[in-house]
């Protein structure tokens, strides 16, 4: 069956980087576009970019550009999400999410369980 | 300010049929299809519409999705308890070349 698991909580200052990862079993990896997808405590969504596992093509938001960085290990069936020059407004709960379409349509059809990063002096 | 707009709440009665709406522009939902997610407290959003109208497999029938124009609308019919959760609405935008969400609507089953 398709999982998708991520790494563990982090705890950041105000200015370093996080890297969080999010490894994908139970289907063909490099199928599969992947989305990052941003919560803040008590709020909405929020699209952080895409990135295709095949031929590592990358879309970022535009509010993300220039911070954010995503890879991927095809070996590892594992993508990456690093944001870095962190600021309070960045403690969110980040997932990656898995696109079941060609063409991106906001369609999310299996989520990881989330990795809450906290930014906090 | 998210690009998709939801009322903040929306609250039914066991049984009952509740609806929620999403308002969007010709570049998003004007052009594209919507997604809806039901979400839990605590845990990660679970796809519930997809493509306007359609159920992924195991989503109850109860869940429905609608869009006309540049607005997109959930409805929830025999409202159950376990129906109590964050509905969130979806879609591409062209203009921003990003997918945009609406700020989500909490759902309570009275």
């Amino acid at each position: 069956q398709v999982q998708v698991v991520q790494s563990g909580a982090e705890v950041k200052k105000p200015g370093a980087a996080v890297k969080v990862s999010c490894k994908a079993s139970g289907y063909t990896f490099t199928t599969y576009y992947m989305h990052w997808v941003r919560q803040a405590p008590g709020q909405g969504l929020e699209w952080m970019g895409i990135i295709n596992p095949s031929g590592g093509g990358i879309t970022y938001a535009q509010k993300f550009q220039g911070r954010v960085t995503m890879t991927r290990d095809t070996s590892a069936s594992t993508v990456y999400m690093e944001l870095s020059s962190l600021r309070s407004e960045d403690t969110a709960v980040y997932y990656c999410a898995r696109d079941p379409n060609v063409e991106t349509t906001g369609t999310f059809d299996y989520w990881g369980q989330g990795t809450l990063v906290t930014v906090s002096s | 300010q998210s690009v998709l707009t939801q009322p903040p709440s929306a609250s039914g009665t066991p049984g009952q049929r509740v609806t929620i709406s999403c308002s969007g522009s010709s570049s998003n939902i004007g052009t594209n299809t919507v997604n809806w997610y039901q979400q839990v407290p605590g845990t990660a959003p679970k796809l519930l519409i997809y493509s306007d109208d359609q159920r992924p497999s195991g989503v109850p029938d109860r869940f429905s999705g609608s869009k006309s124009g540049t607005s997109a609308s959930l409805a929830i019919s025999g409202l159950q308890s376990e129906d109590e959760a964050h509905y969130h609405c979806a879609a591409w935008d062209d203009s921003l070349n990003a997918v945009v969400f609406g700020a989500g609507t909490k759902l309570t089953v009275l």
